[in-house]
């Protein structure tokens, strides 16, 4: 079954602290990977994506993924994070060889402590 | 810079009543989608839209919705007839298609948040 898993539903950090989102995706074949990040009351916004080539891939504000193939993780990660970074962040997948849908994770929640 | 635009922003019905969701997706986009997303949950795809018929659709899209491309620039979701359970935000999505790399990226609008009393 197609399916794409976070494991953290909730994470508390501090300003500056680094952090680490896992995903974790079920998906037969080649993939396209993303994260969205939804801040309060706003729609979803693309942190980054990975289509192939290079598997770190750099996204906006700092944030940067890095896809393992053989372990199916596409985790999200932030050298320091702000306050401003408080949001839900969606990891996300699709079939590479066609417009597929896309099957996102339940999402994390992420809380800035000033 | 394109964007996909969705009116209106919010939405308010009585239940048993039909509501359209418009969408404008991005000029060019080949490809069309439909997703929501319940309150406090994750973003859930409803259906797919190509060569102006349905490519792919959820289990969640039953009867009660349609989608229609009726002009060549909007892209409407149609509930017949809303139940409380409905209430969510609509996104519409658009993707150039074209099977290469980069072609699947799917832009998303802004959402419309349907509330059904």
């Amino acid at each position: 079954a197609q399916s794409v898993s976070q494991h953290n539903h909730h994470v508390i950090l501090s300003e500056a602290a680094s952090l680490e989102l896992g995903c974790n995706y079920s998906y037969g074949g080649t993939v396209n990977l993303f994260w969205y990040v939804q801040y309060p009351g706003q729609h979803l916004q693309l942190l980054l994506k990975y289509f192939s080539g290079d598997p770190l891939v750099k996204g906006i504000k700092g944030f940067e993924a890095e896809f393992i193939k053989s372990k199916f993780s596409f985790n999200l990660r932030k050298p320091s994070v702000q306050w401003s970074d408080t949001a839900e962040y969606f990891c996300a997948v699709n079939g590479a060889s066609s417009a597929s849908k896309i099957i996102f994770g339940s999402g994390t929640r992420l809380s800035i402590r000033p | 810079e394109p964007e996909v635009t969705q009116t209106p922003s919010h939405q308010v019905t009585q239940m048993g009543q039909e509501v359209i969701l418009r969408c404008v997706p991005i000029s060019n986009h080949l490809y069309f989608y439909w997703y929501r997303q319940i309150l406090g949950q994750k973003v859930e795809f409803l259906v797919s839209f190509y060569n102006n018929e349905i490519s792919e659709k959820s289990e969640i899209f039953d009867d009660q919705f349609s989608v229609e491309r009726p002009d060549g620039s909007n892209f409407t979701l149609k509930i017949r007839s809303t139940k409380l359970e409905d209430s969510a935000m609509y996104f519409c999505a658009s993707s150039p298609g074209g099977g290469l790399a980069g072609y699947n990226e799917q832009f998303f609008g802004p959402g419309t948040r349907l509330t059904v009393l």
